[in-house]
């Protein structure tokens, strides 16, 4: 079975650019979620979707942040501008609704460096 | 008060002993619990899950929940240095899930 899967792996940008990562969940997996991780620091969950509805997003920064999840598969997340304290590394997870037990697997990480 | 605390150590435990990492969080509707192993430069990578009281073991690990103490522990048995890693605690409270920030786990050959 395959993982989840993002991209791209680095990115390196200017404040105040336009940003986008993308990422694929686990076959099946209804349930995708974005998670922020500042060096030192655990994941933050900024956004949790089920299928292609939003289920909670109470931490996006929603001035700067936008995500969708077309077609209940693929998912997108944006910054738009970037500040200098977004670099982190952006984690997308997946989990399967159908066990009910919220396991999370997470894709490999998009690392941003805002210069 | 952060809703999930952990120990950011670091702890040192020489080859062959038992680790034992801690966890509290504040939220008593708190319903899953989750352990994470963290390599550095690497996405987490989930160890086990726990949902009621009590002990739950896959091979050397063992998780342990107290709802009533509100904490959930990890125990590593017979610790090789490929365990060296940070461990995440994680915990689902509702639709939100809180990660503490890690205990940093070094063993020592």
């Amino acid at each position: 079975e395959a993982g989840v899967a993002q991209s791209p792996r680095y990115k390196i940008i200017e404040k105040r650019q336009s940003v986008a990562f993308w990422c694929n969940p686990i076959s099946g997996h209804a349930t995708l979620y974005w998670y922020q991780q500042i060096l030192g620091q655990g994941p933050k969950l900024l956004i949790q979707f089920q299928n292609n509805g939003v289920v909670d997003d109470s931490q996006l920064p929603k001035d700067r942040f936008s995500a969708e999840r077309l077609k209940g598969v693929d998912s997108t997340l944006k910054i738009q501008p970037a500040k200098l304290e977004d670099s982190a590394v952006y984690l997308c997870a997946s989990s399967s609704a159908r066990d009910g037990n919220n396991e999370q697997f997470f894709g490999p990480g998009t690392r941003l460096t805002v210069l | 008060q952060k809703e999930v605390e952990q120990n950011s150590g670091p702890l040192s435990v020489p080859e062959g002993a038992i680790a034992s990492l801690n966890c509290t969080y504040s939220d008593r509707v708190s319903q899953s619990f989750f352990w994470y192993r963290q390599y550095s430069g690497k996405s987490p990578e989930l160890i086990m899950s726990i949902y009621s009281n009590g002990d739950k073991e896959d091979g050397r690990f063992t998780a342990q929940l107290n709802k009533a103490s509100q904490y959930v522990s990890l125990l590593i048995r017979d610790s090789q240095p490929s365990d060296s890693a940070t461990y995440l605690c994680a915990v689902n409270t509702g639709n939100q899930f809180y990660f503490g920030t890690g205990t940093s786990l070094t063993v020592i050959p």
